[in-house]
């Protein structure tokens, strides 16, 4: 039972750089979202998707995009990397009985220079 | 905009002692408070949550109290164990279809052995 796998889990980049985390969720979950963790700023959210075909802005969207591919699949671009998006990557789901429970994959650690 | 203030940012105590981190927030409409656990290079995980319409929840060696009248929310860890070093997380959300959780600052807790 994967849960939520990330891909991948380590990345650098130059500045003006592009480049996709992947995330796929075998939960049958409707939600999944992309949060960012820098370090004394806890966790903050970039998009969400509340089900198939949806997306929508969190907290800090700026410099990013997405794409609910399917139910399972929820990907995060950044199409012009700069030191700022210097960060760990966390995707989320959430859905089933427990909709509020959020299930988290293991991270991406990106470092843009 | 709305945010959960979380304190101490670190805590060390001894093993068998307990611990309590302590949180605020500022969205009186929020109404599901869970705090997650984050082990290192692993994505967070739930270890407990409470709801508004309840003012404290046990799981084993783990509380929650939640003060709704004056916005704070507390995670209590008893018989402490070097397992549980880790960081913690709390969070606030409105219950809705999407849950968008704004996310404390986080504690890293260290269980001295």
């Amino acid at each position: 039972n994967a849960g939520v796998t990330q891909t991948p889990k380590f990345q650098v980049l130059k500045t003006g750089q592009s480049m996709t985390l992947q995330c796929a969720q075998d939960m049958n979950h409707n939600s999944m979202y992309w949060y960012r963790q820098d370090p004394g700023m806890g966790l903050r959210l970039i998009y969400y998707s509340a089900s198939e075909g949806t997306t929508d802005k969190g907290e800090v969207p700026n410099g990013y995009n997405v794409s609910r591919l399917n139910k399972r699949e929820f990907s995060l671009r950044l199409e012009s990397a700069a030191p700022s998006q210097t960060s760990v990557y966390f995707c989320a789901s959430s859905g089933g009985t427990y909709n509020e429970k959020l299930f988290f994959g293991s991270g991406t650690q990106l470092s843009v220079l | 905009g709305e945010n959960v203030e979380q304190h101490p940012s670190t805590l060390s105590v001894q093993e068998g002692d307990s611990a309590v981190i302590k949180c605020t927030y500022s969205d009186s409409a929020s109404n599901y408070f869970p705090w997650y656990k984050q082990e290192l290079g692993k994505g967070p995980q739930l270890i407990i949550d409470i709801r508004s319409n309840v003012g404290e929840k046990k799981d084993q060696r783990i509380a929650v109290t939640l003060n709704k009248t004056a916005k704070h929310f507390s995670l209590h860890i008893t018989e402490t164990q070097p397992e549980d070093s880790a960081v913690y997380f709390c969070a606030a959300s409105r219950t809705s279809g999407t849950y968008k959780y704004i996310f404390g600052t986080g504690t890293r807790l260290k269980v001295l052995a």
